[in-house]
């Protein structure tokens, strides 16, 4: 069956760590995004790529590194200038119409 | 720039009441229209979507309108059930997804 796959499904880091967490998709599709999740505020977009090798900054980019070199994979790291990265991470693509299709989420705790 | 604005929960029913929960939005042009359920500890699923004025989207008993008069796309249920309990969000597409805040429902036996 086609979908997006994150893992880990829980992350602990510790503070001054980069951590990477990992999103892959079977679905073909062209456009992957990263959305940050906090209670009461909704999801709010880190970054996205359209296209292999290409990513554009979201809203809230600051602290945050993705790479793009193959279709199927959209990791994104979590570095340490991000100043609070305890948060649900959710990864999601897009066919190049306009359907979205979202991961399970990974839930990151810094300890 | 863009937005969306729904109520704020949580939204506490009992089983078989009527649903509404609230969504505007601000946005030039014209966007697509949808509705995201999340369950505890998941990802999100679409629920339904409207491309266009006057579309009703409808899925699980659930149903929205686009109406661009009134800039709304409430969520309505007819009669609710325990498994509806989730994280229910309102939607925009225009070049990128922007999601309202998310409405907790809670239903009740």
């Amino acid at each position: 069956d086609g979908g997006i796959t994150q893992s880990p499904k829980y992350l602990f880091r510790k503070e001054g760590q980069n951590v990477t967490l990992s999103c892959e998709q079977n679905l073909n599709h062209d456009a992957m995004y990263w959305y940050r999740q906090d209670p009461g505020q909704g999801l709010r977009l880190i970054y996205y790529s359209q296209i292999v090798n290409d990513f554009q900054k979201g809203d809230i980019a600051e602290g945050y590194s993705v790479s793009r070199e193959k279709k199927e994979s959209f990791p994104l790291t979590v570095t340490s200038a991000q100043k609070n990265p305890t948060a649900f991470y959710l990864c999601a693509s897009r066919d190049s119409i306009w359907g979205y299709t979202f991961g399970s989420g990974t839930r990151l705790t810094v300890v | 720039g863009d937005s969306v604005t729904q109520m704020e929960g949580p939204v506490t029913l009992s089983e078989e009441a009527f649903l509404t929960i609230n969504c505007t939005y601000t946005a030039t042009g014209y966007p697509s229209l949808f509705w995201y359920v999340q369950y505890p500890g998941e990802g999100l699923q679409l629920l339904l979507k409207a491309t266009k004025a006057d579309d009703k989207g409808s899925n699980k008993g659930f149903e929205a309108t686009y109406r661009k008069e009134t800039t709304s796309f409430h969520l309505e249920k007819g009669s609710v059930q325990v498994s509806d309990s989730a994280v229910y969000f309102c939607a925009l597409l225009t070049d990128k997804l922007i999601f309202g805040t998310g409405t907790r429902l809670q239903v009740f036996p």
